[in-house]
């Protein structure tokens, strides 16, 4: 049972074009979700969050986007540069089991330049 | 501060023989997590610490694995003995609070030949 889900494993985009990462998660429990980002032979490093109190929350060119309803995140990058090919995970934490965050498989984007 | 470290960076060894993996969190972080990544599983949460106490240890894959916490500045995880199927990158994370984004060490890529 993946509770967290990230259905595409690889996105290819173009050097300043738009990068759109989504995540699905079925525990409506969740209620803080964050993303990571991880280079080859590195562990991942956390890059934005949100709470489920809000629908979107911006850090610079990656903002995210929560749609609870449809139990549906997304990252969005712009633009994206050569420098953010990477893995990057979804995960999803709840308050009920404070500490435990749980990831989605990740998905490999690649900037092209 | 020089981030969560963990040792060593790579560890080839023998089936059957014993493997220990340390980590040393993040000063004043109250949260220690293992992690295990592999092609198969994706990353998956081994065991968790809060105030050096074993919050959640389901993840742990069977009686051949075991992790302490005997202070706060320092965790180990033990393989014996150690099988091929347990090949994998290990990661330590730690936290503050918990609910928020981890602080991932570099890992320790396991060989079990």
């Amino acid at each position: 049972d993946q509770q967290v889900k990230q259905n595409s494993p690889s996105l290819s985009v173009q050097e300043g074009r738009i990068s759109i990462l989504n995540c699905d998660y079925t525990n409506s429990m969740f209620d803080y979700f964050l993303w990571y980002k991880k280079y080859p032979a590195e562990g991942p490093t956390f890059l934005i969050s949100i709470s489920s109190i809000k629908d979107k929350n911006e850090d610079g060119r990656f903002t995210v986007f929560l749609n609870k309803s449809a139990k549906h995140l997304s990252l969005h990058i712009v633009p994206s540069q050569p420098g953010d090919s990477a893995v990057y995970f979804c995960a999803a934490s709840s308050n009920t089991n404070a500490g435990k965050s749980t990831f989605g498989d990740g998905t490999t984007l690649t900037v092209k330049p | 501060d020089a981030g969560v470290i963990q040792s060593p960076r790579h560890e080839v060894t023998e089936m059957g023989q014993e493997v220990t993996l340390r980590c040393k969190p993040i000063s004043g972080h109250d949260y220690l997590f293992w992690y295990r990544q592999t092609m198969m599983r994706g990353l998956e949460l081994l065991i968790y610490f809060n105030n050096n106490v074993p919050i959640d240890d389901s993840g742990m894959p069977e009686d051949r694995f075991s992790a302490k916490m005997p202070n706060a500045s320092f965790s180990t995880l033990k393989i014996q003995p150690s099988e091929p199927r347990d090949s994998a990158v290990y990661f330590c994370a730690s936290s503050f609070s918990g609910v928020y984004g981890y602080t991932f060490g570099s890992g320790t890529r396991l060989t079990v030949v």
